[in-house]
């Protein structure tokens, strides 16, 4: 069993629905976990870093942490076309030099 | 912003030739990453360092060296270049200082793509 699953889609959805992504992971004493998007010809960029359990949010995306699932999610909300691109979640292991990420989920949203 | 640059976005390279490839961040960041990226497998760590002349080896380091002389600097060579080495490589930093200490976020570069021929 690989440490972080993610399905990689495609995944295409209209323009304004709300978006599920998620990312299951097997080691309980992970704590740190992140959402990276990556534009086409990009270099990955931070959207979302949290801590342990529970929610957090920043506008139209909701990051959510199940503990006792080993279960991560990415919610975006009202999608927009420009929110087109590659969603890797990312477990911090230990420390920065320790994260496993996921093979990314492909996501088109169609206007 | 923090600004991770990477001195070329595309390279042609041909089989056995040595490559450097060149990545420099504005932040003083303590440790600075080389990933590739390839289709199917994802992001792989090939080294690390974590303070200048210091490095470590990630997941898959063989073929690879690097070289860290300046702490906003981090190189990556390719000693003899192969086709096996085709493929998107990314630079990374990141800060042990901050808010989540040596658990902080990794800030990336737009990568080089690289293909030997």
């Amino acid at each position: 069993q690989k440490e972080v699953e993610q399905d990689p889609g495609p995944l295409s959805v209209p323009e304004g629905a709300i978006v599920s992504l998620n990312c299951t992971y097997s080691n309980s004493a992970f704590q740190y976990f992140m959402w990276y998007r990556q534009y086409s010809r990009k270099g990955p960029e931070l959207l979302m870093y949290t801590y342990s359990s529970g929610n957090k949010e920043d506008g139209r995306f909701t990051a959510q942490v199940d503990k006792s699932s080993k279960y991560i999610s990415l919610f975006i909300r009202d999608s927009q076309p420009s929110d087109s691109a590659t969603y890797l979640c990312a477990i911090n292991a230990g420390n920065n030099r320790k994260l496993i990420w996921g093979l990314g989920t492909s996501l088109g949203v169609n206007p | 912003d923090v600004k991770v640059t990477q001195s070329s976005r595309y390279l042609v390279k041909r089989t056995g030739e040595k490559v450097f490839l060149e990545c420099v961040q504005d932040m003083d960041h303590e440790n600075m990453f080389w990933y590739r990226q390839d289709p199917g497998l994802g992001l792989r760590l090939i080294y690390f360092s974590y303070d200048v002349k210091m490095k470590e080896k990630g997941d898959i380091p063989e073929g690879y060296s690097v070289s860290r002389e300046k702490k906003e600097r981090f190189s990556l060579i390719l000693e003899s270049a192969s086709t096996n080495q085709t493929s998107m490589y990314l630079c990374a930093s990141s800060s042990d200082r901050g808010r989540y200490g040596d658990n902080s976020p990794l800030h990336f570069g737009n990568g080089t793509r690289l293909t030997v021929t």
